[in-house]
């Protein structure tokens, strides 16, 4: 079944940039989702269409794609950015949803 | 104003059969292009994509549990229900539903935009 890698963890200090990336073969063809998600909450979604920001997300966190490679970035990154991230697309159908195995974020 | 909320048991025993129901509100299921998913969390791991139903009745499931998943929809009572048959200790998760669409040409379409606030379902004997 098709998979979706990310680095299991991430650290970085404050007032730095964050760079969280997500491989998969089917990138190329099928846009990329990333989720935040904090302890004991629900996933929010940060990214979609590979770079564009939902409403009410903070202009910090920003996508982009390259190949089978697809990463989130986060700018000036805060205390509150601590957090799981989570990459998502589809199969090369599209048919099919995964996800990655998720980037714990640390903030020193 | 979007708002999906999960329903269903805490705790079901091994080889039972999970009934789980997403009751949302702020959206139709019967309008062109919405969808509303499944996902699932274990205790401390990563999130899993279940299945997912549009307004028009095409479903989606994943293939390694296909087998095993029925999704349906209930468009006068803004509900989809999720069975999942064959329940194991390893099935212990937190469940999710959230809200999708596809085929529109702006916003986050075919993300899954807005999430329930989950229900933990322990499976144990």
């Amino acid at each position: 079944s098709y998979e979706l890698t990310q680095p299991p963890s991430v650290s970085v200090s404050p007032g730095q940039t964050a760079r969280i990336t997500c491989s998969g073969d089917a990138l190329p063809k099928q846009y990329a989702y990333w989720y935040q998600q904090k302890p004991g909450q629900a996933p929010v979604l940060v990214i979609y269409k590979d770079s564009e920001r939902p409403s009410g997300i903070p202009e910090r966190f920003s996508g982009s794609s390259s190949g089978t490679t697809v990463t989130l970035t986060i700018s000036g990154v805060q205390a509150e950015d601590e957090a799981d991230y989570y990459c998502q697309s589809a199969d090369s159908s599209g048919t099919h949803k995964v996800f990655g195995g998720g980037t714990k974020l640390t903030v020193l | 104003q979007i708002t999906l909320k999960e329903s269903g048991p805490t705790l079901v025993k091994p080889t039972q059969t999970l009934t789980l129901t997403c009751t949302f509100s702020g959206f139709s299921l019967s309008t062109s292009g919405v969808g509303v998913g499944w996902i699932r969390q274990p205790p401390g791991k990563a999130l899993e994509w279940l299945a997912l139903i549009y307004w028009n009745d095409d479903k989606r499931y994943s293939p390694s549990l296909k087998s095993r998943l029925t999704i349906t929809k209930d468009t006068s009572k803004n509900q989809v229900v999720l069975t999942m048959t064959n329940m194991d200790p390893v099935d212990t998760a937190t469940y999710y539903c959230a809200h999708s669409t596809t085929g529109y040409s702006s916003g986050p379409d075919d993300a899954f935009d807005i999430w329930g606030q989950g229900t933990m379902v322990t499976v144990s004997s």
